[in-house]
């Protein structure tokens, strides 16, 4: 199985930051990788898909980068609302796996 | 817009089975992919497996292979997530997710806590 390691796993920042997310794969996932993001409670929704394609209606302030083994997830200006846990996911076989996660602090 | 609605909580005890529905509008039974997602109490996502419509077969995770089965039922746009071999760890929210529009799990249902508990 592919395995996805991302880090940091806790992040904290300021609103108006800049914050960058990294995420690996095990092997080469070409860009077969989306991220999602999760606030306490609620279901994951997703942001971005084949690397850095934004999903319908995500603000423009997120934006993902990255290809084969690294990538990246990006929120250029850091909103209050943006405060939650974020997931990579590889989708290069039909058996998905998620990164462990990354939680986005109020710093 | 796919839309997804799961079935209610389930209390259940160590060594039985769990089964959980997930009903899809908006999507054609042709195109209903669904993958289960679970969620332990304060961890991250696992995902467990998937119906792929294109084969109409399931496709598990290793760590679940013999212990999940999914299936699907044409009649009522609905996929179903059977659990067996309970145990206290298996204790978590269970998530459908629909891969209709994008290939990936783009649309969630709103999640089905399933507890093991003697």
């Amino acid at each position: 199985d592919i395995q996805m390691t991302q880090s940091p796993s806790t992040l904290a920042a300021s609103v108006g930051d800049r914050v960058t997310i990294t995420c690996r794969a095990s092997q080469s996932i070409s860009s077969w990788l989306a991220w999602y993001q999760q606030k306490p409670g609620k279901a994951p929704k997703l942001l971005i898909y084949k690397a850095s394609t934004l999903d319908s209606g995500v603000p423009s302030r997120f934006s993902g980068s990255g290809s084969g083994t690294e990538f990246t997830l990006t929120i250029s200006r850091l909103q209050p609302d943006d405060f939650a846990t974020y997931y990579c996911q590889q989708s290069n076989t039909y058996s998905r796996t998620f990164g462990q996660g990354t939680k986005v602090e109020i710093k | 817009q796919v839309q997804l609605v799961q079935s209610g909580a389930e209390v259940k005890k160590p060594g039985s089975s769990v089964k959980v529905s997930c009903k899809a509008s908006g999507v054609t039974f042709s195109s209903l992919g669904i993958s289960w997602v679970r969620q332990a109490p304060g961890q991250g996502l696992e995902w467990m497996g998937g119906f792929i419509p294109v084969f109409g077969t399931a496709h598990y995770a290793q760590e679940f292979q013999g212990r999940v089965t999914i299936t699907a039922d044409k009649s009522t746009n609905t996929v179903h997530m059977e659990l067996s071999s309970l145990r206290s760890e298996d204790t978590a929210l269970y998530y459908c997710a629909s891969t209709a529009r994008l290939g990936i799990e783009d649309s969630w249902g709103q999640g089905t806590l399933v507890t093991v508990s003697s």
